[in-house]
């Protein structure tokens, strides 16, 4: 396994805009997580699904922002209608079911750098 | 979510250990504390986790004090690998276990 992936890279969109950004977790990972991190500070939690189902969505995914995880193997999330604002790394991470009690270590993609002008 | 507090920087030579602080004092006894780190250009690295007890792994050791509201993370033979944003994170073993992440601590190994 070669852990989580996320696809593309780099994304350069011009504002209004849609995007569309993937992460493959790892394979036996039921539980995924999208985060958001700008420059000089840490990653900002926007959404979390266990399996299929997404269970918690931050206050910091608007409307425009949408995630799916459909057969709950990889996700993807969208962003519409693009905004100088929406320019950040987008992190994905997938972590096991709990094994060991209060094991959940987050196994994190190299994300996704969007820049919108 | 229980905040934690950590130096902005810190600076350490090439094969010696590092100990890097962090401080809780609001800290639950259902949060475990979580140490990531994030090397430039890539996503967050687990580095360990625990709960009461002193932890060791390949990577790090983590040294929980006793009334757990501080603890360092000890990395005991720095290389210019490790040159990274470290943080420390507690996360409740609740439903979604999301991590939410400070600042950080910004560590640079001197060769």
């Amino acid at each position: 396994d070669t852990g989580v992936s996320q696809d593309p890279r780099h994304k350069i969109t011009k504002r209004g805009q849609n995007v569309t950004f993937r992460c493959d977790p790892i394979s036996e990972h039921n539980r995924l997580y999208w985060y958001r991190q700008t420059l000089g500070q840490g990653p900002e939690f926007l959404t979390y699904f266990q399996n299929e189902a997404q269970l918690e969505k931050s206050r910091l995914l608007s409307d425009r922002f949408s995630a799916e995880r459909p057969k709950g193997s990889f996700s993807t999330l969208e962003i519409q209608r693009t905004e100088q604002g929406d320019s950040a790394m987008y992190l994905c991470a997938s972590s096991p079911t709990l094994g060991r009690e209060g094991s959940y270590e987050q196994y994190f993609g190299p994300g996704t750098r969007l820049t919108v002008t | 979510d229980a905040k934690t507090t950590q130096p902005n920087s810190m600076e350490s030579n090439e094969e010696e250990p590092v100990h890097l602080p962090c401080n809780h004092s609001t800290i639950s006894g259902t949060d475990y504390i979580h140490w990531y780190r994030q090397l430039p250009s890539q996503g967050p690295e687990y580095v360990i986790h625990g709960l009461t007890s002193n932890v060791n792994n390949r990577m790090a050791s983590l040294a929980i004090a006793e009334d757990r509201k501080s603890s360092t993370l000890i990395l005991h033979r720095a290389t210019l690998r490790d040159a990274a944003v470290y943080y420390c994170i507690l996360a409740d073993t609740g439903a979604n276990s999301k991590l939410t992440f400070g600042k950080g601590i910004t560590l640079s190994v001197r060769p």
